[in-house]
């Protein structure tokens, strides 16, 4: 719920401008990422995954960048929203464990 | 939320008595995750489930224990809950066979220990 928010880096944007949001992960050999939105009061939602062997996959208004030379993620938000307002966290896993999820950044969209 | 509940939503108890937290699913998935929410910490496994009986620890399992009798369920018990587990629990369920390892959330139950 809104405690969620404390603590957290937070990146403000102005609507209809573009936000980039990053993670960096900490096992060289995760080979699946996924970035997760979560609104005030829900459970964490998909956004978009992407697998190691890629370096760019596209969704909706979102793309998402994987760096694996230097373990960065990064989640592109097109023409941000104030419905994008909310915590994104990114999470990796090997596929032989339960996802790592990280602390995740607030979004702030400003009308 | 993917046919994922959870009971209660929320909840106050005091300092030494049991909780349970229930989570049910009618997805059929295989596994199945409790996780707790805190402010700086984001989300921490406390304990999974990758079958019917089958469960193993989390990275903040003390205090807590959990059982799966049923595909459909899985149960978080507070044997004696103290004031460090106020918290939000989110449970996630996933299927590996599915081809990814996204895993879906329910809506979170809100824990007060008093």
């Amino acid at each position: 719920g809104e405690s969620v928010g404390l603590h957290l880096p937070t990146l403000s944007v102005q609507e209809g401008d573009n936000s980039i949001i990053n993670c960096a992960y900490s096992n060289s050999a995760s080979d699946y990422f996924i970035w997760y939105k979560q609104e005030s009061g829900k459970g964490p939602q998909f956004i978009i995954d992407i697998r190691s062997n890629m370096d760019k996959r596209q969704g909706q208004r979102v793309t998402v960048l994987l760096n694996k030379t230097v373990k960065h993620l990064s989640l592109q938000i097109a023409a941000t929203q104030p419905g994008d307002s909310a915590v994104y966290f990114c999470a990796e896993n090997n596929g032989n464990t339960p996802l790592v999820f990280g602390k995740g950044t607030r979004l702030s969209v400003i009308a | 939320d993917a046919g994922i509940t959870q009971s209660p939503r929320h909840k106050v108890t005091e300092t030494g008595t049991p909780v349970t937290l229930r989570c049910h699913q009618t997805e059929n998935h295989r596994y199945m995750y409790w996780y707790r929410q805190d402010p700086g910490h984001g989300l921490r496994l406390i304990h999974y489930s990758y079958g019917v009986k089958d469960t193993d620890k989390g990275e903040v399992s003390d205090g807590y224990s959990v059982s799966r009798s049923k595909t459909e369920d899985f149960l978080l018990t507070l044997e004696s809950a103290t004031s460090s587990q106020t918290s939000v629990y989110f449970c996630a369920i996933s299927e590996p066979t599915s081809g990814t390892y996204e895993q879906y959330f329910g809506p979170g139950t809100r824990l007060t220990v008093t």
